[in-house]
């Protein structure tokens, strides 16, 4: 049963902090998403790629997030420096050319 | 731009008793639909999703929904829910075209009581 896997499951950090969270799309789907869910703001789209490249990322801060994809097994989004207003679960999301999405079980980020 | 619309912020029943859950979307073009549960705790999972065909969808675990076009809804059912039910529903559009970002409404909270 195939899964979408991401890394670290939570985070604890301090403001100012480089954060990393990765994520292991599932074998084969060529479309990767960053998700950020608060209970402020639901669920918001971040980035998205389609087969590695970066088709928008318009949902996320320019100043101190990036998102990559250095090959078709892992993602990852950067929060540089981090602040409290960062504190989030981010869920990465893989798809076929389907539509479809798969989530990950999420990384729960705390920034004290 | 479109927008996805969940009319209940919380739902509370009881066991046995039926469930629906309203959404709307304001995209006026071809749309994939879908429905999301996420447990307490965990990820989203996808219950169902419309792409063409039969307007009546059947899901997991019981679930189906409904797609009236002339209405722009997509609302989710379940004849009668169980206590493991309880989570929040989140409805999701695609527009059909090569734009593969899901809009997400707010989410319906269900709590099904024993």
């Amino acid at each position: 049963d195939a899964r979408v896997t991401q890394t670290p499951r939570h985070k604890v950090t301090e403001m100012g902090q480089e954060v990393t969270m990765r994520c292991q799309p599932i074998l084969g789907h060529n479309t990767v998403f960053w998700y950020r869910q608060t209970m402020m703001q639901g669920l918001e789209l971040l980035a998205y790629f389609r087969n590695r490249a970066p088709l928008d990322d318009s949902g996320m801060p320019k100043d101190r997030f990036s998102a990559e994809m250095p090959d078709a097994t892992l993602a990852t989004l950067k929060i540089q420096p981090s602040e409290p207003r960062d504190s989030a679960v981010y869920f990465c999301a893989s798809g076929p050319l389907s539509y479809e999405q798969y989530f990950g079980p999420g990384t729960r980020l705390t920034v004290t | 731009a479109q927008s996805v619309s969940q009319h209940n912020h919380h739902v509370i029943l009881s066991e046995a008793a039926s469930l629906e859950l309203g959404c709307n979307y304001s995209y006026g073009g071809t749309v994939n639909l879908f429905w999301y549960v996420q447990y307490p705790g965990q990820h989203l999972q996808l219950l169902l999703k419309y792409f063409s065909g039969d307007p009546l969808v059947k899901g997991i675990k019981g679930f189906e929904a409904e797609f009236i076009k002339s209405k722009f809804s997509f609302n989710l059912r379940k004849p009668s829910v169980q206590w493991s039910d309880t989570a929040e529903y989140f409805c999701a559009v695609i527009k059909l075209s090569n734009d593969y970002k899901l809009s997400f409404g707010a989410g319906t909270t269900v709590t099904v009581r024993a």
